[in-house]
């Protein structure tokens, strides 16, 4: 099947620094990637929906400011977490559609822990 | 948007016990229906997936059944094992706005020996 990648798996930052993470789709375009986060025990909640060349759509009450999503090509997107804090702490997952515009089955990346000290 | 909600948050079941989980959906124009299973720190697997035009799927010891009028659909696991214990997510898919999952808030299943 299709492989989504992450990078970094995780990964450690002060407070009030920026962390990029990236998600890469190995063997597939990806037009449209989708963003996640997981806080412990919880369910994963969907931010935003990358584009490949165009802005990305946020959910409501996700902020666009402080989580840049640039999809510069068919195979990768990435997520930036600008001035980073304790409470942006969490597991963030990227997944991929598996069929271009249809109806079916995502790919997920293995996700990148967060912690924010 | 869509909003996916799921029971029980907890689920513990003996060994070879079946074991049900129930979610509901809010917009009666998602048509896709999958069931992810997520060990701890690891990315969500897919189970199994049902769409719209079925009422029921059936994967070995797994089973979804699809209740489009009353907007709720569900999970059956039969013979349950020690290995099936895991949490459990179902979620709610779009395909005209862009097949975005909205998930639902996990069942932590135990399969007790």
């Amino acid at each position: 099947g299709a492989v989504v990648s992450q990078h970094p798996s995780w990964v450690i930052c002060k407070s009030g620094t920026s962390v990029k993470i990236e998600c890469r789709s190995l063997d597939f375009q990806a037009t449209t990637m989708f963003w996640y986060r997981q806080f412990p025990k919880q369910s994963l909640m969907l931010m935003a929906t990358s584009n490949e060349g165009s802005k990305a759509t946020y959910e409501q009450g996700v902020e666009k400011d402080k989580f840049l999503i640039n999809h510069a090509s068919l195979t990768l997107s990435t997520l930036t977490v600008t001035s980073a804090h304790p409470e942006d702490s969490s597991f963030y997952i990227c997944s991929a559609p598996g069929l271009a515009g249809g109806l079916g089955e995502q790919y997920f990346g293995p996700g990148t822990r967060l912690t924010v000290t | 948007g869509e909003n996916v909600e799921q029971h029980p948050s907890t689920l513990s079941v003996q060994e070879g016990d079946s074991a049900v989980i129930k979610c509901t959906y809010s917009d009666s124009a998602s048509n896709y229906f999958p069931w992810y299973k997520q060990e701890l720190g690891k990315r969500p697997q897919l189970i199994i997936d049902i769409r719209s035009n079925v009422g029921e799927k059936k994967d070995q010891r797994i089973a979804v059944t699809l209740n489009k009028t009353a907007k709720h659909f569900s999970l059956h696991i039969t013979e349950t094992q020690p290995e099936d214990s895991a949490v459990y997510f179902c979620a709610a898919s779009i395909r005209h706005t862009g097949n975005q999952f909205y998930f639902g808030t996990g069942t932590s299943l135990t399969v007790i020996p």
